[in-house]
C-alpha cells in the first residue's frame, strides 16, 4: 500500500504570507497527486489535480508542483478565507490514499 | 448546478447494516465514476470505495472489503453504499464524490455535504 505523509501537520501564518505544504509518497506515483481544501462543516474542494493543474474557478494564488515521490502545494499570498485543512491524495494503482492533512490558521 | 445529496445515515448497532444513497443532479451521471469517502470524528479523509461509469470497475479500501458494496443506478442518477457487519470504527461522516473521468483514476471534483453514520450499542 502507498503511504502519504504531509508536513507540517499544522501551521499559523499571517495574511499575505507565502505558505508551503509538502507531501511525500512512499513510492513513485508519477504525477497522480491531487490537493483538496476542507473547511469545517463544508464539503471538501478540489484545488489542484495531477500535481500541478489548477482546477477551474480556483484562485491563482494556489499552485502545486512535483512528481515521483515529492510534491509541494503553495498559497502565494494567504487570505483569511484560506483557513482550512489541506489534503494531498494519490490515485496510483487504484488506491486513492489521502495524506493526514495540514491545518492552516491565521 | 452540480449537486450531490447523501442520505441514509443514522445510528446503528454493531453488526447491523445500513444503506447510504447519493442523489446526483446537474451533470450527465453515467459519464463519470463515483466514490465514497469518509471522515471519522477528529481524523482526516479516508477513501472507501469507487465505481466506474458502467459499474464494470469497482474497488474498495481494505478496511471495508467484504463488508461494503458500492453500486449505482444510472437511470436514477443514484449511487449507493450497502454497509454490512458495521463496526464502531465505521463511525464517520460519509461523502459522495464525483470523479473527473468515467474511469476510477483521477480527482474528485464535486462532493456532497455528507451523511453521518454512528455505530454504537
Amino acid at each position: 500500500d502507498i503511504q502519504m505523509t504531509q508536513s507540517p501537520s499544522s501551521l499559523s501564518a499571517s495574511v499575505g504570507d507565502r505558505v508551503t505544504i509538502t507531501c511525500q509518497a512512499s513510492q513513485d506515483i508519477k504525477n497522480y497527486l491531487n490537493w483538496y481544501q476542507h473547511k469545517p462543516g463544508k464539503a471538501p474542494k478540489l484545488l489542484i489535480y495531477d500535481a500541478s493543474n489548477l482546477q477551474t474557478g480556483v484562485p491563482s494564488r494556489f499552485s502545486g508542483s512535483g512528481s515521483g515521490t515529492d510534491f509541494t502545494f503553495t498559497i502565494s499570498s494567504l487570505q483569511p478565507e484560506d483557513i482550512a485543512t489541506y489534503y494531498c491524495q494519490e490515485y496510483d494503482n487504484l488506491s486513492f490514499t489521502f495524506g493526514p492533512g495540514t491545518k492552516v490558521d491565521i | 448546478e452540480v449537486q450531490l445529496v447523501e442520505s441514509g445515515g443514522g445510528l446503528v448497532q454493531p453488526g447491523r447494516s445500513l444503506r447510504l444513497s447519493c442523489a446526483a443532479s446537474g451533470f450527465t451521471f453515467d459519464d463519470y465514476a463515483m466514490h465514497w469517502v469518509r471522515q471519522a470524528p477528529g481524523t482526516g479523509l479516508e477513501w472507501v470505495s469507487g465505481i466506474n461509469w458502467n459499474s464494470g470497475s469497482i474497488d474498495y479500501a481494505d478496511s471495508v472489503k467484504g463488508r461494503f458494496t458500492i453500486s449505482r443506478d444510472n437511470a436514477k442518477n443514484s449511487l449507493f453504499l450497502q454497509m454490512n457487519s458495521l463496526r464502531a470504527e465505521d463511525t464517520a461522516l460519509y461523502y459522495c464524490a464525483k470523479a473527473t473521468r468515467g474511469y476510477l483514476e483521477g480527482a474528485f471534483d464535486m462532493w456532497g455535504q455528507g451523511t453521518m453514520v454512528t455505530v454504537s450499542s
